[in-house]
């Protein structure tokens, strides 16, 4: 049990477009779900906390215009990138708390994303 | 604001021995939540270990262990009888579930290898 999955694994889009990654809690219900970004060999950075039915919040520096996040339903959370540039090529991973799990986070497999 | 120091950036052990990684972390609240996560290459977080902080016994899980010092804001991991398949990076990560934010703030990480 516990599995949140994220779509698509790997995407290479071009400079100047946009690009949406999926979250799903398979067999859970989350009312708040993560996006973090990874840079290679660091640690994870929190982007923004996504809550079912309202506005994400977001850490200090993330700029919400370009990292657009939806949370539409309870097992599902989709990252926007728009406008992408090369500077965003990254690893993004999203992750949920299961509505009663006792403080439990679970992760995704995460996104490769590069922009050429 | 909380934060978590892992000390060690690097570490390696014998396959069969016993290693220890250390996190320190600095909070000044009384309730919260720790956890170790391994990143193995394939880049997905997986949950090892977790510790309730008004829980005095130590967390164990098979061969992963802690040894939680409140006082001295100490979280550290053994693993036992290390296999291969542990290399990987380890995050420690703290949560204050106060206020309704469960999210995680992560150490830096500790890349270990298990060698054969």
């Amino acid at each position: 049990g516990a599995v949140v999955s994220q779509h698509p694994s790997w995407v290479i889009c071009k400079s100047g477009t946009s690009v949406k990654i999926e979250c799903r809690s398979l067999d859970f219900q989350a009312t708040t779900m993560f996006w973090y970004r990874q840079f290679p060999k660091q640690s994870l950075m929190l982007m923004a906390t996504s809550n079912e039915g309202s506005k994400a919040t977001y850490e200090q520096g993330v700029e919400k215009d370009k990292f657009l996040i939806n949370h539409a339903s309870l097992t599902l959370s989709t990252l926007t990138v728009t406008s992408a540039h090369p500077e965003d090529s990254s690893f993004y991973i999203c992750s949920a708390r299961p509505l009663y799990s006792g403080n439990t986070i679970y992760f995704g497999e995460g996104s490769w994303l590069t922009v050429v | 604001a909380q934060t978590v120091t892992q000390s060690q950036p690097e570490m390696s052990v014998q396959e069969a021995e016993t290693v220890t990684l250390s996190c320190t972390y600095d909070t000044s609240e009384n309730n919260y939540y720790l956890f170790w996560y391994k990143q193995p290459p394939s880049r997905q977080m997986i949950l090892v270990i977790r510790q309730e902080a008004y829980k005095q016994q130590n967390a164990t899980e098979n061969r992963f262990s802690v040894n939680f010092q409140k006082a001295a804001k100490s979280f550290s991991l053994k693993i036992s009888d290390s296999q291969l398949g542990d290399t990987a990076m380890y995050f420690c990560a703290f949560m204050n579930p106060q206020g309704g934010s469960e999210k995680l703030v992560f150490g830096k990480g500790t890349k270990l290898t298990v060698n054969p």
